[in-house]
């Protein structure tokens, strides 16, 4: 059983525009979400999170949404550049133990 | 400030041989520790955490092994190592609030 989903393997996005990475999840319990981004041959990074009081974070160039009721989150980065051009993971967590990840999304941006 | 360091980097073994891959934390006391694995082409896979020394938990049924011999030393091993076993292995710690800290992997072939 898949609790957390990213349902877009890849995404291509031009250099300068927004992208927006999209995140599903089934277990109504998780009350704490994190996006990790993860070059090749290497280990992921902490990019950003929210908790699920909040429905809205921003870092940056990096946003985070939450929709509860969707049990729906999303990451937007704008301006996208050429070195966001990576894998990113969501990731959702119950309590403070264990993260569950989504599948990753590949994100390409172009020049 | 906290590091992690996993070795060795890249490994190449025959099935049926042994395997010892190491994770040592610094900077940071009684983590909670966790090893995850990334197959080709697929999300990440939690496969043991550990919130103590000696305390591990088992995420999926596997031919691989976990040991926590000290509070920041996290250790993942196998007896008879299988073609599945291939893949790249990721170390992180977390303190209580969930956002984990990943260290760089060790890309396993199994020849």
């Amino acid at each position: 059983d898949q609790q957390v989903k990213q349902n877009s393997p890849s995404l291509s996005v031009q250099e300068g525009r927004i992208s927006i990475l999209n995140c599903d999840y089934t277990n109504s319990m998780f009350d704490y979400f994190l996006w990790y981004k993860k070059y090749p041959a290497e280990g992921p990074t902490f990019l950003i999170s929210i908790s699920s009081i909040k429905d809205k974070n921003e870092d940056g160039r990096f946003t985070v949404f939450l929709n509860k009721s969707a049990k729906h989150l999303s990451l937007h980065i704008v301006p996208s550049q050429p070195g966001d051009s990576a894998v990113y993971f969501c990731a959702a967590s119950q309590g403070a133990q264990k993260l569950v990840f989504g599948q990753g999304t590949r994100l390409t941006i172009n020049p | 400030s906290q590091t992690i360091h996993q070795w060795p980097a890249t490994l190449v073994q025959p099935v049926g041989s042994p395997l010892s891959l190491e994770c040592t934390v610094e900077g940071t006391s009684n983590p909670n520790l966790y090893w995850y694995r990334q197959a080709a082409g697929r999300g990440l896979q939690l496969l043991f955490y550990s919130v103590g020394i000696g305390q591990i938990s088992s995420e999926v049924p596997q031919n691989l092994s976990a040991s926590r011999p000290q509070d920041r030393q996290f250790i993942l091993s196998s007896k008879k190592l299988l073609l599945s076993d291939s893949g790249f292995y990721l170390c992180a710690w977390a303190r209580m609030n969930n956002e984990q800290f990943f260290g760089p992997g060790t890309r396993l072939t199994v020849l």
